[in-house]
């Protein structure tokens, strides 16, 4: 079942802050994160892993609760770079390692 | 290295028409995978190999083949075009098996239009 992103798009100024989330009904194994631009292909952001693990980009954080089956990327002091469109891929018990991708948060960073 | 590449990078099909989109990679990634993706909805999974002459199907497979003779292609077979696989399809590759641990990295995609 597809991950649930919120919000579907955000605006914001250069150098504020942005959350996006990413809510599965499954208990999940990971929660991958990628960013694209229009046009272009995805981009790695960030793997969380079950247990709290984390790899990936050094400005953005994020945080995985695996209770509550949601991750969150945590996008400070934004900037002109950071528009694009951010997808979460999730893995859960049934998706056979695959990865299940949401529908996507459109951020678009004004100067 | 060049990465992942797709070829070609835009194509225009008329209904009924066959077509390979060629997907390589030169980063002796063992999986290997197909997506396509429409606006709204994010990327699905069409098919997806692990490895050299394995390959399996993902969540929209039908009216797609592959196959995977070696490690570095993994070309996608449209059967019989129709208007509903307008799209842009990604290739996509990995180390080990994705969702597991590993980074896919995305080809540039192919722009498809089905008349």
């Amino acid at each position: 079942q597809q991950p649930v992103q919120s919000p579907q798009a955000v605006i914001l100024r250069e150098g504020e802050d942005a959350v996006i989330n990413c809510s599965s009904s499954k208990a999940l194994y990971s929660v991958h994160w990628y960013r694209q631009k229009h046009g272009e292909a995805p981009v790695f952001l960030m793997i969380l892993l079950k247990g709290g693990e984390q790899k990936g980009h050094e400005k953005i954080s994020a945080s995985f609760n695996e209770k509550k089956q949601q991750s969150s990327l945590y996008l400070t002091a934004s900037q002109l770079s950071y528009s694009g469109t951010y997808f979460c891929g999730t893995e859960d018990g049934d998706s056979n390692y695959q990865l299940i991708w949401g529908a996507g948060t459109k951020l678009i960073i004004k100067p | 290295n060049a990465g992942v590449t797709q070829t070609p990078k835009f194509q225009v099909l008329k209904t009924g028409q066959s077509m390979t989109l060629q997907c390589a990679q030169d980063m002796n990634h063992e999986y290997m995978s197909w997506y396509r993706q429409d606006p709204g909805m994010g990327l699905r999974l069409i098919h997806y190999s692990v490895g050299a002459g394995i390959t399996d199907q993902g969540e929209v497979p039908n009216g797609y083949n592959v196959s995977r003779s070696t490690t570095e292609d993994f070309p996608l077979r449209l059967l019989s075009a129709a208007p509903s696989q307008t799209s842009v399809y990604f290739c996509a590759s990995s180390y080990g098996i994705a969702g597991a641990t590993d980074t896919q990295y995305f080809g540039p995609g192919t722009r498809l239009t089905v008349l």
